[in-house]
């Protein structure tokens, strides 16, 4: 059992540019949620999918950010035109029942410059 | 929106003191959960308290669920370096997302 995986585990990007993050679940886990993390802070909710499906993405801002988990592959957190704001860590998350915790991938250490 | 408030958001103690980190909400909690984050490293799972007036006991971790839901604490007896990191607590709310506390970050000097 893999854990849940996460890559790239560090990504520069230039402002303006496009970041793709990926996030494969744990083996038999079907739901995965992204979370953002700012220097010296908690972590805030963004997106929660199930295979197909965005179930919540009331955290997601309006503009620039998608999240899709398609049938085959890993969930995909895109960010598009880069800002240096966008700086942050940004873990995933997959559980196999919501409610008995979640185990957490080792995150993507994005640098905007 | 629902707000999880922690403290204290520092925390130095020298090794073999003990350390204590509260939650506490405003309305009723349905659930909470602790999770503990190594420097550069990720959230650790470490347990959830679901009834009113529970305590849970990992080693030398003490977790409790205020009788009201509206609080939680997380102890820790003679504290190690092994134990050095933020620890959050967060409530799984409707809808499966987590609301996390800002974090209590622990150095513990040798």
């Amino acid at each position: 059992n893999a854990g849940v995986m996460q890559n790239p585990r560090h990504l520069v990007r230039r402002r303006g540019q496009e970041a793709r993050l990926r996030c494969s679940p744990m083996k038999g886990h079907s739901h995965v949620y992204w979370y953002r993390q700012l220097p010296e802070e908690g972590l805030k909710f963004m997106v929660y999918l199930q295979k197909e499906n965005i179930i919540d993405e009331s955290g997601m801002p309006k503009e620039r950010f998608s999240a899709e988990f398609p049938k085959e592959g890993p969930s995909i957190l895109r960010i598009q035109q880069v800002v240096r704001g966008d700086s942050a860590a940004y873990f995933c998350a997959s559980s196999s029942t919501p409610g008995w915790g979640y185990t957490f991938g080792s995150g993507t250490r994005l640098t905007v410059v | 929106g629902q707000q999880v408030m922690q403290i204290p958001q520092y925390q130095h103690v020298q090794e073999g003191e003990d350390f204590t980190t509260y939650c506490n909400s405003s309305t009723t909690l349905s659930n909470i959960q602790w999770y503990k984050q190594r420097p550069g490293g990720h959230p650790v799972f470490l347990i959830q308290l679901v009834k009113s007036g529970e305590v849970k006991k990992q080693k030398r971790l003490t977790f409790q669920f205020g009788e009201a839901k509206k609080n939680s604490s997380l102890h820790i007896t003679a504290t190690q370096t092994t134990d050095v990191g933020t620890y959050f607590c967060a409530e799984e709310t409707s809808g499966s997302r987590l609301t996390f506390g800002e974090g209590t970050q622990l150095t513990v000097n040798p």
